[in-house]
């Protein structure tokens, strides 16, 4: 089985810069999230999806971060403008609805912004 | 709520020597329990999940996690470090069911020497 895809794997831009990242979960996951991961820090949650609704965003910066997930499969996020910290690793997750709550990672998006 | 704190930033051992990496958790509900691992420019891979069944729970590459509730804990373990084993450990907690919105620890990294 195909595993969470991203992309791009590395993004570098200036601040004050758009960003948009891509994820393709694991067909048939019903459940997406996207995490913030900061260098020397565990994950942070971002936004998690339930197909095509938001479940919780509670940590999303609002003003300058947002997301969708169209047609509740593939989703993009997008920082606009960027910040020197949100330098940071994107991870998205996927998970079954009928799963036993385990999550599968894709590879992450490092993002630099000088 | 819920929470999880691991207990240590770096663990350093010999190689051929055990494993132990902390996390304490809380939650006020039962909790389903994960520890991942992420090489260098990977992504975050599962190495096992406890769920309300056996408390002491055999993942991938040689490594388990005792469930206690008495002690709120879920430390991990293996009997012989290799030197593939460095890498960071995170310890993530969760409510099972419904949204399950999981929470992740800042992470231990696990240094293995020659």
């Amino acid at each position: 089985e195909a595993g969470v895809a991203q992309s791009p794997r590395y993004k570098i831009i200036e601040k004050r810069q758009s960003v948009a990242f891509w994820c393709n979960p694991i067909s048939g996951h019903a459940t997406l999230y996207w995490y913030q991961q900061i260098l020397g820090q565990g994950p942070k949650l971002l936004i998690q999806f339930q197909n095509n609704g938001v479940v919780d965003d509670s940590q999303l910066p609002k003003d300058r971060f947002s997301a969708e997930r169209l047609k509740g499969v593939d989703s993009t996020l997008k920082i606009q403008p960027a910040k020197l910290e949100d330098s940071a690793v994107y991870l998205c997750a996927s998970r079954s609805a009928g799963g036993a709550d385990t999550q599968y990672f894709g590879p992450g998006t490092r993002l630099t912004v000088l | 709520a819920q929470s999880v704190t691991q207990l240590d930033s770096h663990v350093s051992v010999s190689e051929g020597t055990p494993v132990l990496l902390r996390c304490n958790y809380s939650s006020s509900y039962s909790p389903s329990l994960f520890w991942y691992v992420q090489h260098p420019n990977k992504g975050l891979q599962l190495l096992l999940k406890y769920t309300s069944a056996a408390t002491l729970v055999k993942g991938i590459n040689g490594f388990e996690a005792e469930f206690k509730k008495s002690e709120t804990s879920f430390h991990l373990t293996k009997p012989s470090a290799h030197m593939s084993d460095a890498a960071e450990y995170f310890c993530v907690v969760s409510v099972p069911g419904g949204s399950y919105i999981p929470t992740f620890g800042r992470g231990t990294s696990l240094i293995v020497h020659p």
